[in-house]
């Protein structure tokens, strides 16, 4: 069975400082990864995925995130944190060889930015 | 302009009363899917749509039908809501299955 953890729900940074936001997931197969940002009474907005290329791939917003195979991992990065980053983030998996075709969510990590 | 709409937005209802919440999406995607979400546990997928007349269940389908008769509506129907249903919904569409999501806008459901 698909399953995607973000180990904190909670991550404070610095405006300025970089951030990470991590993401590890268990798929068979190759997967399908992407990163989904949630601003407070809205619905959810793509940032960025990975199908298969680069293992660093590069989104909205100046994000990025980094494959990683052997850790089974798709961390989200941003070299300089904003205060407009404040924010609820979902990693997302899907196998690229599930007949079934359903998608993962982790449950979230709020990612806060202070000033 | 390309969007995911939902309605209602809001909806109070009481146990048992059948309801339906509508989704529409202009973009011509063949992918739809309806999402709950609760804290703590993210989004889970309760269905999902390749194409007109091809559904199948996400991991929480229970107490939920859907159709998809058309390409761009894809309605989410409780047919005797209950209390455990009260969630955040949403629902999103794709190109295809390996695409970036579209989410509308969401509905907040309370079952008394």
């Amino acid at each position: 069975a698909q399953s995607v953890a973000q180990p904190e729900d909670q991550v404070n940074v610095a405006e300025g400082n970089p951030l990470t936001v991590k993401c590890t997931y268990s798929v068979s197969g190759n997967p399908y990864l992407f990163w989904y940002v949630q601003y407070p009474n809205r619905g959810l907005q793509f940032l960025l995925k990975y199908i298969t290329g680069d293992n660093l791939v590069k989104g909205s917003y100046g994000f990025e995130a980094e494959f990683n195979k052997s850790q089974t991992s798709f961390h989200l990065k941003k070299p300089s944190a904003l205060v407009s980053d404040s924010a609820l983030y979902f990693c997302a998996v899907r196998s690229r060889w599930n007949y079934g075709q359903n998608f993962v969510f982790g449950p979230g990590t709020r990612l806060s930015v202070l000033p | 302009e390309a969007q995911v709409t939902q309605n209602p937005r809001y909806l109070i209802t009481v146990t048992g009363k059948k309801l339906t919440v509508t989704c529409s999406q202009n973009m011509n995607h063949e992918y739809m899917s309806w999402y709950r979400q609760d804290p703590g546990l993210g989004l889970r997928q309760i269905y999902y749509s390749m194409n007109v007349e091809v559904t199948d269940k996400g991991d929480v389908p229970e107490g939920y039908k859907v159709s998809r008769k058309e390409k761009r509506n894809f309605p989410l129907i409780l047919e005797s809501p209950s209390p455990n249903q009260t969630s955040l919904y949403f629902c999103a569409s794709s190109v295809g299955a390996g695409d970036e999501q579209f989410f509308g806008p969401g509905t907040r459901l309370t079952v008394l």
